[in-house]
């Protein structure tokens, strides 16, 4: 079994919609991430949270919101969704503090938003 | 202007050939470089990191950092079809900062 999962893999919404994107871990790491994926824009950072009571807004963070449900679960929302967050999502997780200590990401979420 | 550039590609080789990856970055703050690699429709995974400038071998792969040019280089030698992915660079400052991507480059090694 994947040690990071993300659903939905794929989804459609619709301008104004409101939804969430689910990641679960299994590698019973602290640190949780999630990022957006543009072509020709690598990755940029959306929230970071060092903990379940420790939540951070990343690069971009405006229009999207996060719950840390438990050390495993970190929840990102678009309130109401607009075209320009048409994306691949991606959730990563890491262990602690090193910056040599690798990022562990998940398959990702492709999201269309029409 | 981005903090970290990369060509974005697609760039084709035959298989055998030696291959260079290049980013370079404005932020003379980094110190730490990695290099992931992520294959279509799949999550990134971390390939090698280097601290500060030098070299850094792993197999058929070589990571370089010339911190006085704000360079950094992944060599690929005896590419394989296997090979063919999206190598994306990424640093950091220091233990707790977040990483800064480049934007990817699409590698394709042809049989």
């Amino acid at each position: 079994d994947a040690d990071v999962t993300q659903t939905p893999r794929n989804r459609i919404t619709k301008t104004g919609k409101r939804i969430m994107l689910e990641c679960s871990q299994t590698k019973g790491h602290d640190r949780m991430y999630w990022y957006r994926q543009d072509p020709g824009l690598g990755l940029r950072l959306i929230y970071y949270s060092f903990d379940v009571k420790d939540i951070n807004k990343g690069e971009i963070s405006d229009g999207y919101s996060v719950s840390r449900q438990a050390q495993a679960k970190f929840s990102l929302s678009l309130e109401s969704a607009i075209p320009n967050q048409t994306a691949l999502y991606f959730c990563a997780t890491s262990p602690g503090g090193r910056p040599q200590e690798t990022q562990y990401f998940g398959p990702g979420t492709r999201l269309l938003v029409l | 202007q981005k903090e970290v550039e990369q060509d974005p590609g697609p760039l084709s080789v035959p298989e055998g050939a030696i291959v260079s990856l290049n980013c370079t970055y404005s932020n003379s703050a980094f110190q730490y470089f990695m290099w992931y690699r992520q294959y279509s429709r799949k999550g990134p995974e971390l390939l090698m990191y280097t601290y500060s400038s030098g070299n850094k071998e792993d197999g058929r792969f070589t990571a370089q950092v010339d911190k006085s040019s704000k360079y950094i280089s992944l060599f690929i030698r005896d590419s394989q079809p296997s090979d063919s992915a999206t190598y994306l660079c990424a640093m950091t400052q220091n233990a707790g900062n977040m990483l800064t991507f480049g934007g990817g480059t699409r590698l394709m090694v042809k049989p």
